[in-house]
């Protein structure tokens, strides 16, 4: 099974930050790489798929980059409504795998 | 707009069995394939595998073999989970998620739902 490493389990940052938070494959996975956000009390929303394309509706302040084994979340300008918990997940093969998660909080 | 909609929290003894309902509206059903995903507490997520929502066939991941059971009720674009003969290590909320066929990330995602096993 690929793993994934988010190597950041807690993240804290304030309003108007820029964060990055990255997510690691134990084999190269292509861009085959997903990233996720999680809210109290609301469904998971995909941010970003193929490593780095914008799901319809997410905000351009968000951007994704990498590909083989690396890869990167990036949040330019926090907004209040961006904090909460990010994750990562490989579709380059089954089993499906997920990193541990990267919870933001604000500072 | 696209919902998945899923069924209400359960409280369960161990040894018993649990159905967990996941309502899809606004697309078509068996366009996509709907994945089965398990968080438990403080933990992260976990594939359990998906139903071919064409064809009927569940695919299942290797811990999730045995008493965990994918099926349809295609006419109610609803997809189910069960989980037979309940352990304590089944306490978790599970999540239902829409899929392509040929990219598997999940681009709509159910509420979730816990779980409780207790006696």
């Amino acid at each position: 099974d690929v793993q994934m490493t988010q190597s950041l389990s807690y993240l804290a940052a304030s309003p108007g930050e820029s964060v990055s938070i990255s997510c690691k494959a134990s084999k190269s996975i292509s861009n085959y790489l997903a990233w996720y956000q999680q809210k109290p009390g609301e469904a998971y929303k995909l941010l970003i798929y193929s490593g780095s394309t914008l799901q319809s509706g997410t905000p351009s302040r968000f951007s994704g980059s990498g590909s083989g084994t690396d890869f990167t979340l990036t949040i330019r300008s926090l907004e209040p409504e961006d904090f909460g918990l990010y994750y990562c997940q490989q579709y380059y093969e089954k089993p499906l795998t997920f990193g541990s998660g990267t919870k933001l909080e604000i500072k | 707009q696209i919902q998945l909609v899923q069924s209400g929290p359960e409280l369960k003894k161990p040894g018993e069995s649990v159905k967990i309902s996941c309502k899809a509206s606004g697309y078509t059903f068996t366009n996509y394939g709907m994945y089965w995903v398990k968080q438990a507490p403080g933990q992260g997520l976990q594939y359990m595998g998906w139903i071919n929502t064409e064809t009927g066939k569940p695919t299942y991941a290797d811990d999730f073999k045995g008493r965990f059971v994918f099926f349809l009720e295609t006419s109610a674009s609803t997809a189910y989970l069960q989980i037979n003969n309940l352990k304590n290590e089944d306490m978790a909320t599970y999540f239902c998620a829409r899929c392509d066929w040929y990219y598997w990330y999940f681009d709509f995602w159910g509420p979730g739902t816990m779980v409780t096993v207790s006696s």
